[in-house]
């Protein structure tokens, strides 16, 4: 059964502070993982990764694949307040159009 | 420029009762989904479609009805509504399944939270 676990469930953290949020996942035909980040409304797009070894960048927020070992990294550098929020890794599978949704990690970071 | 939307935003119903839940966009895409998104579950797809008049399962699709007679509509049904329904539905579209990040991004509507009493 394909399955997509993140750890850790929760974080809380100080502004300023930098934070890995993990995503290891399972499935058949990997075709491409997938980052969300979700306040109290619906999950916007992050990053899109395909091919392991390559970081994505977006302002602090960078992120990289390992396809040998199964997972992929989030990094937030410089943590804001505004950077609190659920983080939601998604990893989709060749020949078919689903999604498989980890559970997400909540990130609270205290001013 | 609406992009995507979905109604009703809240929803209480009983037990038994009929539901349908509304999602539209504006862009054309391809394919739309619906997921339901419970504590301890994260998001889980319920079904999907890839054009008007093709719809597919996704991991919980018991209970529930779908239809895409257009390609900006994709209402979910709640046959006849249980308690264990009781969630947050969102529904997202994207262009298509693959080729890329603009291809394959997921634009999710604000979703509707529903009670089943």
């Amino acid at each position: 059964e394909d399955k997509v676990v993140q750890s850790p469930l929760s974080l809380v953290v100080h502004e300023g502070d930098t934070v890995t949020l993990n995503c290891s996942y399972e499935v058949t035909n990997f075709r491409s993982l997938l980052w969300y980040k979700q306040e109290k409304k619906a999950p916007t797009f992050l990053f899109m990764l395909t091919s392991s070894g390559i970081e994505k960048k977006s302002g602090r927020l960078s992120s990289i694949l390992d396809k040998k070992e199964l997972f992929s990294i989030l990094n937030i550098t410089a943590t804001q307040t505004g950077d609190s929020a659920v983080y939601l890794c998604a990893v989709s599978t060749s020949g078919t159009y689903k999604y498989i949704f980890g559970t997400g990690t909540r990130l609270k970071v205290l001013a | 420029d609406a992009g995507i939307t979905q109604s009703p935003r809240y929803k209480i119903t009983e037990t038994g009762r009929q539901v349908t839940l509304m999602c539209h966009q504006t862009w054309s895409h391809s394919y739309m989904f619906w997921y339901r998104q419970d504590l301890g579950h994260g998001l889980r797809l319920i079904y999907y479609s890839a054009a008007a008049d093709i719809t597919d399962k996704g991991e919980v699709p018991d209970g529930y009805v779908v239809s895409r007679s257009k390609t900006e509509n994709f209402p979910l049904t709640l046959e006849s509504a249980t308690r264990s329904q009781t969630s947050v539905y969102f529904c997202a579209s994207s262009l298509l399944a693959g080729g890329g990040v603009r291809q394959e991004t997921q634009y999710f509507g604000p979703g509707t939270r529903l009670l089943v009493l």
